[in-house]
């Protein structure tokens, strides 16, 4: 049962544009977003979150969005340099203390941006 | 600040042979650590949590093990190696008993990559 899903496997974009990538999920009782970079044979390293209380979040060039209605969420990446280039992870946290912090992560989107 | 250590970097091993990979976290106090395993072309899996020194959760019944012998050191095991044991291994931890929502953001390591064979 995946919880979490990010259904675009892959994703090219020029240089200066919108990078858009989205993630489903269906656990309505994660309270706690984040997105996740990772570069091959390198640890993720956390990029940006957002709690459920919020629908909205910006840090510099990044941007995630959260609509619970839909259960989807979706990190704006403006402007797409090459250096972005990456695998992409989104993860959701379940709420109350016997979530012991732990993630359920989607599958990832290759992100690929060209000069 | 907080570093996290995975080590080795990558290896090589036959199939049932045993395996032993440690963690340690450097800059913090009783974290809650993580093991999680990238199978090729696959998302992240958790195998083990734990919240503290000797405590232990599984996540999927599998061939490995962990075991938390010091507060910021945590380690995976296997006694045989099968050949599905293959993949990237990932420590991490999080301040999840802290304050603020920096308690819900997990730190990687930079990961093992074991190769099966």
């Amino acid at each position: 049962d995946q919880q979490v899903k990010q259904n675009s496997p892959s994703l090219s974009v020029q240089e200066g544009r919108i990078s858009i990538l989205n993630c489903d999920y269906t656990n309505s009782m994660f309270d706690y977003f984040l997105w996740y970079k990772k570069y091959p044979a390198e640890g993720p390293t956390f990029l940006i979150s957002i709690s459920s209380i919020k629908d909205k979040n910006e840090d510099g060039r990044f941007t995630v969005f959260l609509n619970k209605s839909a259960k989807h969420l979706s990190l704006h990446i403006v402007p797409s340099q090459p250096g972005d280039s990456a695998v992409y992870f989104c993860a959701a946290k379940g709420a109350g203390g016997t979530s012991y912090g732990k993630l359920t992560f989607g599958q990832g989107t290759i992100l690929t941006v060209h000069p | 600040s907080q570093t996290i250590h995975q080590w080795p970097a990558t290896l090589v091993q036959p199939v049932g042979s045993p395996l032993s990979l440690e963690c340690t976290v450097e800059g913090t106090s009783n974290p809650n650590l993580y093991w999680y395993r990238q199978a090729a072309g696959r998302g992240l899996q958790l195998l083990f949590y734990s919240v503290g020194i000797g405590q232990i959760s599984s996540e999927v019944p599998q061939n490995l093990s962990a075991s938390r012998p010091q507060d910021r050191q945590f380690i995976l095991s296997s006694k045989k190696l099968l050949l599905s044991d293959s993949g990237f291994y990932l420590c991490a931890w999080t301040k999840w008993k802290g304050q603020g929502a920096t308690k819900n953001i997990q730190y990687f390591g930079a990961g093992t990559r074991l190769s099966v064979l």
